[in-house]
């Protein structure tokens, strides 16, 4: 069974600029869920989504943005990029969603991410 | 908010060293606790997870404990390889929060032939 994937793996941007990046969860799991990772604030929440709707969304900018496909691929999309933004992206699958509120957890699994540098 | 505190690293140790890695937790609710492992330019793999107070969780020769009463998930292991070389992450699943996971800030572990 295939993994996570997510493309491209580097990337390189100026600051002003736009980025899209691409997440493909394991093949039957319906959420996607999008960290950033920096070695000053380590790794961080973006967003998730589940069914095509975002079901949770950390504390980011507008700039970040997100979307699921029918297919349950996803992608973010940062606009007018930092130099802040430079990190890894890093983008987790699991076999479902999960209610606020509901015990339990669904196993999550990474992809190998994706490293932005802007300039 | 819910938060996650672990030591930090570096931890060297010599092959065969005893590892313990802290890790405490600030959560509302019952949550999963979960330790990933993260390789030189590679994304997270869990390691292992507790889902209940006293659960053990356990994978290759790792170990942790779910302590409730001393809101802890230290992280063990009686005999480190060279390969074990890697960042680790204590991270929690709060009840109310979805499939959101809030990580500690890594300890990375270095051990030396």
């Amino acid at each position: 069974k295939a993994g996570v994937t997510q493309t491209p793996r580097y990337l390189i941007k100026t600051r002003g600029q736009q980025v899209t990046l691409s997440c493909s969860p394991i093949s039957g799991h319906r959420s996607v869920s999008w960290y950033q990772q920096t070695p000053g604030q380590g790794l961080q929440f973006l967003f998730e989504y589940f069914s095509e709707t975002q079901r949770n969304k950390g504390n980011f900018p507008g700039r970040f943005s997100g979307r699921q496909f029918s297919n349950s691929r996803s992608e973010m999309n940062v606009s007018t990029l930092e130099l802040g933004d430079s990190a890894l992206y890093l983008c987790a699958s699991s076999l479902a969603g999960q209610r606020m509120g509901q015990r339990g957890y669904n196993e999550q699994f990474f992809g190998p991410g994706t490293r932005l540098t802007v300039l | 908010g819910d938060s996650v505190t672990q030591m930090e690293g570096p931890v060297t140790l010599s092959e065969e060293a005893f590892l313990t890695i802290n890790c405490t937790y600030t959560a509302t609710g019952y949550p999963s606790l979960f330790w990933y492992v993260q390789y030189p330019g590679e994304g997270l793999q869990l390691l292992l997870k507790a889902t209940k107070a006293d659960d053990k969780g356990s994978n290759k020769g790792f170990e942790a404990t779910y302590r409730k009463e001393t809101t802890s998930f230290h992280l063990e292991k009686g005999s480190v390889q060279v390969s074990d070389s890697a960042v680790y992450f204590c991270a929690l699943s709060a009840g109310n929060a979805g499939n959101m996971l809030t990580f500690g800030g890594g300890t990375r572990l270095m051990v030396k032939p």
